[in-house]
């Protein structure tokens, strides 16, 4: 995985409770991308960084904060979870310049789950 | 709502065997990439091609863009049980850099 990490990698959490999850990338790439992946949706994007302190929201971006404070971190913040967060959630980074056409590459994933 | 939209769903095929899927888009694109994931894994970036491309080869890989039609096809060539996996289309829609991705093709390649 292209120097891309994500912590936790399992969480399980009660319905009601903020949970962070976070991002970290060693590639100093600008653009950072949360996504949730649920079966029969493939990949929806929740939302995006395209530089520090820079976000906007992707499709499916309500329940959902992020912060990017520093290049390198992406967090994501589920300020009271609820049972339909619950899901598979990737980090991905990309650049432009040169050949590359914004292609993506991916965390590892977090596995949540709300109880 | 997704952009892509791949077919089939699922296909199994036989080792050795050439396995073929589709994804058609909505609107206008840059560019369309094929991504694939391993059970349990973060997706991986397999290629990409540009509007203005017509066909390009990665190893096994051979894929096609059709714009008029608003289509792709992703042909694996000779399978391996590894290439056992879901594949994913993505599309990056003109003056934008996000990308939007389909539900996926399951693919097994059976021994």
């Amino acid at each position: 995985d292209a120097g891309i990490t994500q912590s936790p990698r399992h969480k399980v959490t009660e319905t009601g409770t903020p949970v962070t999850l976070r991002c970290h990338q060693t590639e100093n790439h600008r653009y950072m991308y949360w996504y949730r992946q649920d079966p029969g949706h493939g990949l929806r994007l929740i939302h995006y960084s395209y530089g520090v302190k820079d976000t906007d929201k992707g499709e499916v971006s309500d329940g959902y904060s992020v912060s990017r404070s520093k290049t390198e971190d992406f967090l994501l913040t589920l300020e009271s979870a609820t049972s339909s967060q619950t899901s598979v959630y990737f980090c991905a980074i990309s650049f432009h310049g040169g050949d590359s056409a914004y292609e993506q590459y991916f965390g590892p994933g977090t596995r949540l789950t709300v109880t | 709502s997704q952009q892509g939209e791949e077919d089939p769903q699922a296909l199994s095929i036989q080792e050795g065997e050439n396995a073929t899927m589709n994804c058609s888009y909505k609107t206008s694109i840059n560019n369309l990439q094929w991504y694939r994931q391993n059970s349990g894994r973060g997706l991986v970036h397999l290629i990409l091609i540009r509007s203005n491309e017509r066909e390009k080869h990665s190893g096994r890989l051979r894929v096609t863009l059709d714009t008029s039609k608003k289509s792709s096809s992703l042909l694996i060539t000779a399978s391996r049980a590894a290439d056992t996996a879901s594949y994913f289309c993505a599309t990056v829609v003109l003056n934008d850099y996000k990308l939007s991705f389909g539900a996926g093709t399951t693919v097994t390649v059976r021994a």
